[in-house]
């Protein structure tokens, strides 16, 4: 089944540490995104990319990182320079037109040891 | 810029009745799309239906339909005859110029839980 994946479900990330979450699709869909979700909030846009080798920083991208060397893989860096990362990530793909949803992975909850 | 409102932090319904979920939103786009999806307690996020700006009828999909009105700027969710299933929280958003250069982002409401009493 065409979906995305993402892992791992749970993540724990020590003082001073970088951490990778992974985010894969089958879709076929030119862009993905990256959007944090804080307890009882809305989600808030990370990082978005529309093509390979090509990335755009959303409203809080500083502390994070990303990288998009193929079409199906867009994985996100939590790096140390994030104070507070204890979130919910979500990673989401779509064909990039306005007028199309956008498919969501099961997301990652990253807590700080 | 864009922005969403949903100002129901949290609503109830008995099961089999309907329910109104209210969003406003605000751009100076002419051209965008108004998107629902449902977040259940596992977390996962479920597209449930779209609207773009130019369309003239109301999406409909299913038990879901949504209530546009352009003028004043709102998109509510309509949840018809509700099933215990549908205790969740429910986000609005918006894509800006839809068609267009927007690459698809999509700009987030705070959500509003739902809960279906039996």
């Amino acid at each position: 089944d065409g979906g995305i994946t993402q892992s791992p479900k749970y993540l724990f990330r020590k003082e001073g540490q970088n951490v990778t979450l992974s985010c894969e699709q089958n879709l076929n869909h030119d862009a993905m995104y990256w959007y944090r979700q804080d307890p009882g909030q809305g989600l808030r846009l990370i990082y978005y990319s529309q093509i390979v080798n090509d990335f755009q920083k959303g409203d809080i991208a500083e502390g994070y990182s990303v990288s998009r060397e193929k079409k199906e893989s867009f994985p996100l860096t939590v790096t140390s320079a994030q104070k507070n990362p204890t979130a919910f990530y979500l990673c989401a793909s779509s064909s990039g037109q306005g007028n199309q949803p956008q498919h969501f992975g099961d997301g990652t909850r990253l807590s700080i040891l | 810029a864009q922005k969403i409102t949903q100002t129901q932090p949290g609503m109830f319904v008995q099961e089999k009745e309907a329910v109104t979920l209210d969003c406003t939103y605000d751009t100076s786009d002419q051209s965008y799309g108004l998107f629902w999806y449902k977040q259940p307690s596992s977390g996962e996020m479920i597209f449930l239906i779209y609207q773009g700006s130019y369309d003239e009828q109301n999406a409909t999909e299913g038990r879901y339909s949504l209530n546009f009105q352009k003028a004043r700027k709102s998109a509510n969710l309509v949840i018809s005859a509700s099933q215990l299933g549908d205790s969740a929280m429910y986000f609005c958003a918006m894509s800006a110029n839809a068609g267009g250069t927007s690459y698809g982002k999509l700009t987030f409401g705070q959500g509003t839980i739902l809960t279906v009493h039996p």
